[in-house]
């Protein structure tokens, strides 16, 4: 167990709509990372947030976005769906700004099927 | 920039017998270097990291890298392979500031009996 919890495990929703995935990052960590993992694309780095601000981004979409709260979670919000978004979306945590000479420690991830 | 490249996208061996998952990469800086290990259905373990100390770095589960400056490989290798490192592996470069973060495409590592 990595510590790192998101939620839901899965999720099945429907082209067009919106949905929201949780992350609550191991305590004391102070940076969370999103990331999407499908078939085509790999593993590819979304965006970071380092104690409520947004540190980086990758290659996340404009419809995709993200915030962390005060209490350090992290909500990434997924809308106007499609097909294309089914993936594996992991979330990760660690206690630096940045990555370096420190490991991050990923969650279990959440499975989106859009249908 | 920062690149990773992954040299073999699945790798077979058989129980017992030494694992090679090959990694080359290209960065500006002197970066630092990451192997992941994912089981199915789990999320991205640390196997072991790079920062710039000794070359040859050990992880967990009997595996180890050595960091080749003059090849820009960063291969990870096992002496005898186990059931259970059945799995995908992530080569990953970061910058010296951690904020670019790359990983490669992955290696499935299959292991027979």
């Amino acid at each position: 167990d990595s510590g790192v919890t998101q939620t839901p495990k899965h999720l099945i929703t429907a082209t067009g709509q919106r949905v929201t995935l949780r992350c609550s990052p191991r305590s004391g960590d102070l940076s969370v990372y999103w990331y999407q993992q499908s078939l085509d694309q790999g593993l590819q780095f979304l965006i970071q947030y380092y104690n409520g601000e947004e540190r980086a981004k990758g290659n996340i979409l404009e419809r995709f976005s993200a915030q962390q709260f005060p209490d350090l979670h992290s909500e990434l919000n997924l809308s106007s769906l499609e097909l294309g978004d089914s993936a594996l979306y992991f979330c990760a945590s660690s206690p630096h700004p940045g990555q370096a000479n420190t490991e991050a420690f990923f969650g279990q991830g959440t499975r989106l099927t859009v249908v | 920039a920062q690149s990773v490249t992954q040299l073999d996208s699945h790798v077979s061996v058989s129980e017992g017998t030494p694992v090679l998952l090959r990694c080359n990469y290209s960065s500006s800086y002197s970066p630092s270097l990451f192997w992941y290990v994912q089981h199915p259905n789990k999320g991205l373990q640390l196997l072991l990291k790079y920062t710039s100390a000794a070359t040859l770095v050990k992880g967990i589960n009997g595996f180890e890298a050595e960091f080749k400056k003059s090849e820009t490989s960063f291969h990870l290798t096992k002496p005898s392979a186990h059931m259970s490192d059945a799995a995908e592996y992530f080569c990953v470069v970061s910058d010296p500031g951690g904020f670019k973060t790359i990983f490669g495409a992955g290696t499935r590592l299959f292991v027979k009996a």
